[in-house]
């Protein structure tokens, strides 16, 4: 597709689980970020990936949560042993790797730990 | 500790209203970009300012990059329901090598 595809759209877990949320990128953006997005609430930054340089990670809340990216394409957020604090809206971003470019956002995943 | 703070925090006007809404940091940035955001979607992009003291018009909205490129702000002229969402300024400090910050947020309810 043309857009930024984040999936599963939606996903209700048990505390303690392990989650995984996808994100594709729109092709030929070198630039992919993560961030969380409570209800209301602004976007928290997590974590960024710029073509095959180390990933920036220093959003991410706790050991917990990791990310992967396989070169300049398809990424996965893990969230490990997940908390009730947990449950936000994650939202995937990507953008050509240039500064001041536009970011352009997926629709993002919905988590709900119970 | 946020590095961009946006207020206010809420904003509920009638139609017609003019608005301001600021972002204000303590970091200089290279640019300094706004988007809007509506329920159950990913934000969009509405401006970038680059240059300090950059003034922007987009229709009825008004952006403005600070002098010191430490703030931004958007006016809204004669406000309409259209215009309700969350406004999110967003912006690269420098010396993060293009980490792309957002602000804490703006929710803005317009009614008739």
């Amino acid at each position: 597709g043309a857009g930024v595809s984040q999936s599963p759209s939606n996903k209700v877990t048990e505390k303690g689980k392990d989650v995984e949320l996808r994100c594709d990128p729109i092709s030929g953006h070198t630039a992919l970020y993560w961030y969380r997005q409570r209800l209301g609430q602004g976007l928290e930054f997590l974590i960024y990936f710029q073509g095959n340089s180390a990933p920036d990670k220093s959003g991410l809340p706790s050991d917990r949560f990791s990310a992967e990216r396989t070169g300049e394409s398809v990424s996965t957020l893990t969230i490990q042993r997940t908390q009730q604090e947990d449950s936000a809206v994650y939202l995937c971003a990507s953008r050509l790797g240039r500064m001041n470019t536009e970011a352009f956002f997926g629709q993002g995943t919905r988590l709900t730990v119970v | 500790t946020q590095l961009l703070e946006q207020s206010p925090q809420f904003l509920s006007i009638q139609e017609g209203e003019n608005l301001t809404v600021y972002c204000n940091s303590s970091s200089v940035f290279s640019s300094l970009q706004w988007y809007r955001q509506e329920p159950g979607e990913g934000p969009v992009l509405l401006v970038t300012v680059v240059t300090g003291g950059e003034v922007k018009k987009l229709k009825r909205l008004t952006f403005q990059f600070g002098d010191a490129r430490k703030d931004s702000s958007l006016h809204i002229t004669a406000a309409q329901p259209g215009d309700t969402g969350l406004y999110l300024c967003a912006g690269e400090a420098i010396g993060t090598a293009s980490k792309l910050t957002f602000g804490t947020g703006t929710r803005l309810q317009v009614t008739l």
